[in-house]
């Protein structure tokens, strides 16, 4: 069945480095991706989103990786600050509809 | 612009009886949703409305009712609580358009004991 599913469910990066959240998706047919940064106790906020037909998008400090071939999303965040310390989910769009399929998030933590 | 605005933040319920979580926007997007949200566990999909005056079943409906009362305003009602019900719950809503983006509320923390 359709699954987003995240390889490490908590990553712990020292503040200043480069943080790499990773994504693993199953349905070759998805056609638009999107990260969302959850902080505790609050609702999902957008991160940067990216379509099935590029490979790469940046932001602030943010970059996502898409990675047709074998199926695999990543987010990058580069000099990782103690804000950035959130849950961190991946979701997939399967078809054209508006349905979104979540993972179940990555805990990333800052160390001062 | 409040964005997305839930009502009420916390509920305790006990077993079988009912209640209505609120959800207003003032973006005034097409689309509105309703996940839950389990402890470890990714969003999943209650129900949605694509549109004012329409509803359709997301990925766990059973339990659930809603209702798309205008364009700003889209409810869920639990007619009998149970104890499965137990969760965090967010309404979001979105753009007409088929990549825009999901925008959330701070979510509805509901006990049932």
């Amino acid at each position: 069945g359709e699954s987003v599913g995240l390889h490490l469910p908590t990553l712990s990066v020292q503040e200043g480095d480069n943080s790499i959240i990773n994504c693993a998706y199953s349905n070759s047919a998805s056609d638009y991706f999107i990260w969302y940064k959850q902080e505790s106790g609050k609702g999902p906020q957008f991160i940067i989103d990216i379509r099935s037909n590029m490979d790469k998008r940046q932001g602030q400090r943010v970059t996502v990786l898409l990675n047709k071939t074998v199926k695999h999303l990543s987010l990058q965040i580069a000099a990782t600050q103690p804000g950035d310390s959130a849950v961190y989910f991946c979701a997939e769009r399967p078809d054209s509809s508006y349905k979104l399929i979540f993972g179940s998030g990555t805990r990333l933590l800052v160390r001062p | 612009n409040a964005g997305v605005t839930q009502t009420p933040k916390f509920q305790v319920l006990k077993t079988g009886q009912s209640m209505t979580l609120q959800c207003a926007q003032d973006m005034n997007h097409n689309s509105m949703y309703w996940y839950r949200q389990d402890p470890g566990m990714g969003l999943r999909l209650i129900y949605y409305s694509a549109s004012e005056g329409t509803t359709d079943k997301g990925e766990v409906p059973n339990g659930y009712n809603v209702s798309r009362l205008n364009k700003r305003e889209f409810s869920l009602r639990l007619e009998s609580a149970a104890p499965s019900q137990t969760s965090v719950y967010f309404c979001a809503s979105r753009r007409m358009g088929t990549n825009e983006k999901l925008f959330f509320g701070s979510g509805t923390q509901l006990s049932v004991l």
